[in-house]
């Protein structure tokens, strides 16, 4: 049972290159989020789907897309990577309490 | 104003000490309440998760709750070093998914 797992661990791109953030779970929970966390600044909802087939915006949406491929798994893209998306991501899903992903470093250039 | 929040710290106690983290809520609605700890460069875990208003006790620490002056605590007894973390406190309404986290206060237990 690995819980929730995202790949890659890191990365690092340049202004303007794309990248897909993968997530996946198997605690079969409906609920799956995207969140940055940037120093200082906690964690901020980016995406979240409550169920397969379903998303919504969170509170930073802004230069990020999402797809919920399935019940498992969460992806997040970054179409045009600023400098300003350098930052921690987590995945994390959830029944009710949320279990978190142990993070992509992304730093943009 | 936000939704939650969180004592900013940092907090550095030394070993045995008792500690208190708390948070404050505004959304009168929220009637589920969660701390999670992170490690450095790690991701956040759970740690105790609490419906309503009372107390919960899980080893060391205990979590409690006041609806009526929307005020939750995470106390640490017997704190060690290993317990230096950041703490974030979390809650949610009955209906909705979405949780709202505070901040984040962090921990140092000095050996």
């Amino acid at each position: 049972n690995a819980g929730v797992t995202q790949t890659p661990k890191f990365q690092v791109l340049k202004t303007g290159q794309s990248m897909t953030l993968q997530c996946a779970q198997d605690m079969n929970h409906n609920s799956m989020y995207w969140y940055r966390q940037d120093p200082g600044m906690g964690l901020r909802l980016i995406y979240y789907s409550a169920s397969e087939g379903t998303t919504d915006k969170g509170e930073v949406p802004n230069g990020y897309n999402v797809s919920r491929l399935n019940k498992r798994e969460f992806s997040l893209r970054l179409e045009s990577a600023a400098p300003s998306q350098t930052s921690v991501y987590f995945c994390a899903s959830s029944v009710g309490e949320q279990y978190f992903g142990p993070g992509t470093r992304l730093t943009v250039t | 104003q936000k939704e939650v929040e969180q004592d900013p710290g940092p907090l550095s106690v030394p070993e045995g000490a008792i500690v208190s983290l708390n948070c404050t809520y505004s959304n009168s609605a929220f009637q589920y309440f969660m701390w999670y700890r992170q490690y450095s460069r790690k991701g956040p875990e759970l740690l105790m998760y609490t419906y309503s208003s009372g107390n919960k006790e899980d080893g060391r620490f205990t979590a409690q709750v006041d609806k009526s002056s929307k005020y939750i605590s995470l106390f640490i007894r017997d704190s060690q070093p290993s317990d230096s973390a950041t703490y974030l406190c979390a809650m949610r309404d009955t209906n909705a998914g979405k949780s709202t986290f505070g901040d984040g206060t962090t921990l140092t237990v000095k050996p």
